[in-house]
């Protein structure tokens, strides 16, 4: 597609429900980032990939957070019993290669636990 | 660990005034600097950037120079109109840290005609 995208744009979980975010990636694009923005904040980082590896993940808040790229291309950011405290926009960006510093980013996908 | 500061909005101007928005890091390694915006209702776009020290980066009409030795990169722009009104988010890489971007808070700016 013409930009990264990611589905679903908004979803409401009641508490302790699992939750799955989907991000598809420009094509070709090499590395892959999601960031974790809470209501009136700057994105904070949470993981990356490059192609299928996740090569850091320091940023995800608990082990309740899982993210997986099983083919280099899509990704899926999993939240396992999910707490008031996760709601936030989570967003996905990709990058053309691994020296680039330019990311562009996908249009988020806003969660609400009740 | 990196760090990115910014002014805190609400900033409210008239149509045509002059824009500043201060933006000072803190790095341990040679970053890039970017200034994103995120329009109502719309994804975070990059506006400009700047990959060494005293690169001048522009787009819009907007501009920000990366200085290393004030840590800063402070964006203006000299005219600004209402299209302008938006969260505008200062940010860092660091390619030995893989590039993920470290970001200030935001300021949410609005242009009043």
């Amino acid at each position: 597609g013409a930009g990264v995208s990611q589905s679903p744009r908004y979803k409401v979980a009641k508490r302790g429900q699992d939750v799955a975010l989907r991000c598809d990636p420009i094509s070709g694009h090499v590395s892959l980032f999601w960031y974790q923005q809470a209501l009136g904040q700057g994105p904070e980082f949470l993981t990356y990939f490059q192609n299928e590896a996740q090569l850091d993940k320091s940023g995800l808040p608990s082990d309740r957070f899982f993210a997986e790229r099983p083919e280099g291309s899509v990704s899926t950011l999993k939240i396992q019993r999910t707490q008031q405290e996760d709601s936030a926009v989570y967003l996905c960006a990709s990058i053309q290669f691994s020296g680039a510093n330019e990311q562009f980013f996908g249009p988020g996908t806003r969660l609400t636990v009740l | 660990g990196d760090s990115v500061t910014q002014m805190e909005g609400p900033v409210t101007l008239s149509e045509e005034a002059f824009l500043t928005i201060n933006c000072t890091y803190t790095a341990t390694g040679y970053p890039s600097l970017f200034w994103y915006v995120q329009y109502p209702g719309e994804g975070l776009q990059l506006l400009l950037k700047a990959t060494k020290a005293d690169d001048k980066g522009s787009n819009k009409g907007f501009e920000a120079t990366y200085r290393k030795e004030t840590t800063s990169f402070h964006l203006e722009k000299g005219s600004v109109q209402v299209s302008d009104s938006a969260v505008y988010f200062c940010a860092l890489s660091d390619q030995a840290a893989g590039n993920k971007l470290t970001f200030g808070g935001g300021t949410r700016v609005l242009v009043k005609p």
